[in-house]
């Protein structure tokens, strides 16, 4: 069971907009720490989404964003495109004893 | 452009431990202010962090698996070391090599492409 909570999956027409929830505690996304984004595509590492709740690394669309709210977080994605369908980790820090690096379980995108 | 590579068996016998390598390129261990680890990865399942190491030696362990994991640097070659003891199916993954931020979101800004350890007999 994974400390922050994702849903394992959502769908989305091409050229819809999609958004992912990802839920924690006081004790990391709560607790003012960063959430990131991660997607992997199959067969591939994970690769860096969004940064700092909001930021997008250089060669990121704009078509992905990010925010937060108390003790969740969300990754939107708009102008939904085939190439979106992938898997999408939230991640953050935990000031607890789960750990130092915690993810979410995981959302399969699937794009219809 | 910052490289990191995975190396170790691929085929581990339970109870026995496993010694993974990652090596580094186009940056140093020894960097301020960033850490070192392993996620890793079950089939088919999502990312699990195991630990890491920060510059100055210090090393932080997922408490799941704390009794159970070694991680070390040699920065005369730049390499990255995971041992993890008393090994059982459940260990079998694609074990990531990565670098990391500490706060305020211990981001990971760099993979390697993982290698994959099936423990069997």
């Amino acid at each position: 069971q994974s400390v922050l909570t994702q849903p394992p999956s959502v769908s989305g027409a091409p050229g819809q907009r999609v958004t992912i929830s990802c839920t924690g505690s006081s004790s990391n996304i709560g607790g003012g720490y960063d959430v990131q984004w991660y997607q992997q595509l199959p067969g591939a590492a994970p690769k860096l989404l969004i940064f700092g709740d909001v930021n997008r690394p250089s060669g990121v669309p704009d078509r992905f964003s990010g925010s937060k709210s108390g003790t969740s977080a969300s990754l939107a994605i708009t102008g939904l495109q085939a190439e979106d369908e992938a898997i999408y980790y939230c991640q953050s820090y935990d000031s607890g004893l789960t750990g130092f690096v915690i993810f979410g379980g995981g959302t399969r995108l699937t794009v219809l | 452009q910052l490289q990191l590579q995975e190396s170790g068996p691929g085929l581990v016998k339970p109870s026995e431990t496993l010694s993974l390598t990652c090596t580094v390129s186009g940056g140093s261990i020894s960097h301020y202010s960033r850490f070192w680890g392993w996620i890793r990865q079950p089939p088919g399942k999502g990312l699990e962090w195991i630990g890491s190491v920060y510059y100055t030696g210090s090393t932080y362990y997922n408490p799941s698996l704390k009794s159970r994991v070694t991680i070390s640097g040699d920065t005369s070659k730049n390499q990255l070391f995971l041992r993890l003891s008393s090994l059982t199916a459940a260990d079998t993954a694609l074990y990531y090599c990565v670098r990391h931020e500490y706060l305020p979101g211990a981001t990971v800004d760099s993979w390697g492409q993982g290698t994959l350890v099936t423990v069997s007999s």
